[in-house]
């Protein structure tokens, strides 16, 4: 079974642009979560989509959103970046029962997205 | 998890022996935990997790230790291999509000053959 994909791996923009990541999950997985990791912050979750509904959200600005589509891909969007958005995305997938469930929640990493802001 | 500066902590160790790795979390309300392993140029990789209502879980070579009382994680690696050589960190979930996760900084685990 494929992993979880992310495009594309590198990216560099300017300051003020706006940026579009994507992500496919692994196939029949319908929960897909957003994290950034920076050597200062380390790793924050962003927000969790669960069959097209964001579920969750992180303590980030409105300039990040994101949405998932009927087969469960998803992307993520910054607006006017910052030099400070300078980071690694990460997507997860998971079947999608959720943390809370009391179950084992197992989450598939991609290999990220690497952002320069400059 | 707590953030705990710039620099990862490192633990380094021998091939063959048994690791520590520790991780403080601050939220009272935390009771859901995962570590994570995350090899260099990859994502984060699920190892183990635990429940409040457990003090510890084992695995394959791996066993997680949970003290409420101190809020504190450790993950034990028994007969550490040189592929065990990664960033290992935890994460916490809280019963209080978003249902979210936050993480450690994590330690850098190095193994020497």
């Amino acid at each position: 079974k494929a992993g979880v994909t992310q495009t594309p791996r590198y990216l560099i923009k300017t300051r003020g642009q706006q940026v579009t990541l994507s992500c496919s999950p692994i196939s029949g997985h319908r929960s897909v979560s957003w994290y950034q990791q920076t050597p200062g912050q380390g790793l924050q979750f962003l927000f969790e989509y669960f069959s097209e509904t964001q579920r969750n959200k992180g303590n980030f600005p409105g300039r990040f959103s994101g949405r998932q589509f009927s087969n469960s891909r998803s992307e993520m969007n910054v607006s006017t970046l910052e030099l400070g958005d300078s980071a690694l995305y990460l997507c997860a997938s998971s079947p999608g029962q959720g943390a809370r469930i009391g179950m084992t929640y197992e989450q598939y990493f991609g290999p990220g997205t690497r952002l320069t802001v400059t | 998890g707590e953030s705990v500066g710039l620099h990862l902590p490192t633990l380094s160790v021998q091939e063959g022996d048994n690791s520590i790795i520790n991780c403080a979390y601050s939220n009272s309300a935390s009771d859901y935990f995962i570590w994570y392993k995350q090899e260099s140029g990859k994502g984060p990789q699920f190892i183990i997790d635990i429940r409040s209502n457990m003090d510890k879980r084992q695995g394959q070579r791996v066993t997680v230790l949970l003290n409420k009382t101190v809020k504190h994680l450790s993950l034990q690696i028994a007969a550490t291999q040189p592929g065990d050589s990664a960033v290992y960190f935890c994460a916490d979930y809280s019963s209080g509000g978003s249902y979210i996760p936050t993480f450690g900084r994590g330690t850098s685990l190095i193994v020497h053959p």
